[in-house]
């Protein structure tokens, strides 16, 4: 079935520091969906990304849709601790709307 | 504008209770989605509805598990005679016409089966 692996799995920054994490598949996906959870809570939508290629905003986060659409990146600039929390990357698996999750990447930001 | 919302919150409950969860989704949005979390991983797809009709279920649903959305608004999700394993964030999202694939989620209704 469809995978998706993010890496890093866990991150250590200090605030301010710019963050990168990335998603890939082993196969194609349409749709890219990058997520926030706080624990304890439901996750929150951050960026949809509809095209191979799209590159999107929103405030310090900036995700890409990857040319070879089985891949995603989110970077987020100049960190502050409220970032903290675990991000997922998500998809659509196959001709359905039913989401897969990556594995998370759990970011820690240090004052 | 009011999101995705769950009720309740937090439910303890003894091995081979019942119990149900609601989910209110945003209004306008015509699909909704169940969502499994244990400890550590992603959520995991259960089932789906566009309006009323449940249109899949994962193998996750066992026969002990039954959702509905009878008005096409809120839905519900039971699970009967619940066990340790059952133990988990039960999450609830809801997307839009424009775009089916892009779900928002609710806070989530966390279960601790006794």
């Amino acid at each position: 079935g469809q995978q998706l692996n993010q890496s890093p799995q866990s991150m250590f920054i200090q605030e301010g520091e710019d963050v990168s994490m990335n998603c890939t598949s082993s196969s194609i996906f349409n749709t890219w969906l990058w997520y926030k959870q706080d624990p304890g809570e439901g996750p929150v939508l951050l960026i949809a990304l509809y095209k191979a290629g799209e590159l999107t905003s929103n405030g310090r986060l900036t995700a890409q849709f990857g040319i070879t659409r089985k891949d995603s990146f989110l970077n987020i600039s100049a960190s502050i601790p409220s970032d903290v929390g675990i991000y997922f990357c998500a998809g659509p698996a196959g001709d359905t709307d039913k989401l897969i999750f990556g594995t998370g990447t759990r970011l820690q930001v240090f004052p | 504008d009011t999101g995705v919302s769950q009720d309740p919150r937090h439910k303890i409950t003894k091995r081979g209770q019942n119990v149900t969860f609601r989910c209110d989704p945003i209004s306008e949005h015509n699909r909704l989605y169940w969502y499994r979390q244990t400890l550590g991983q992603g959520p995991e797809f259960l089932t789906y509805f566009q309006n009323e009709a449940q249109l899949e279920k994962s193998r996750l649903l066992s026969d002990r598990f039954s959702a509905e959305r009878p008005k096409g608004s809120f839905s519900t999700l039971e699970i009967q005679r619940t066990e340790q394993g059952d133990s988990a964030m039960y999450l609830c999202a809801s997307s839009p016409r424009s775009h089916t694939d892009t779900q928002y989620f609710g806070p989530g209704t966390r279960l601790t089966v006794l």
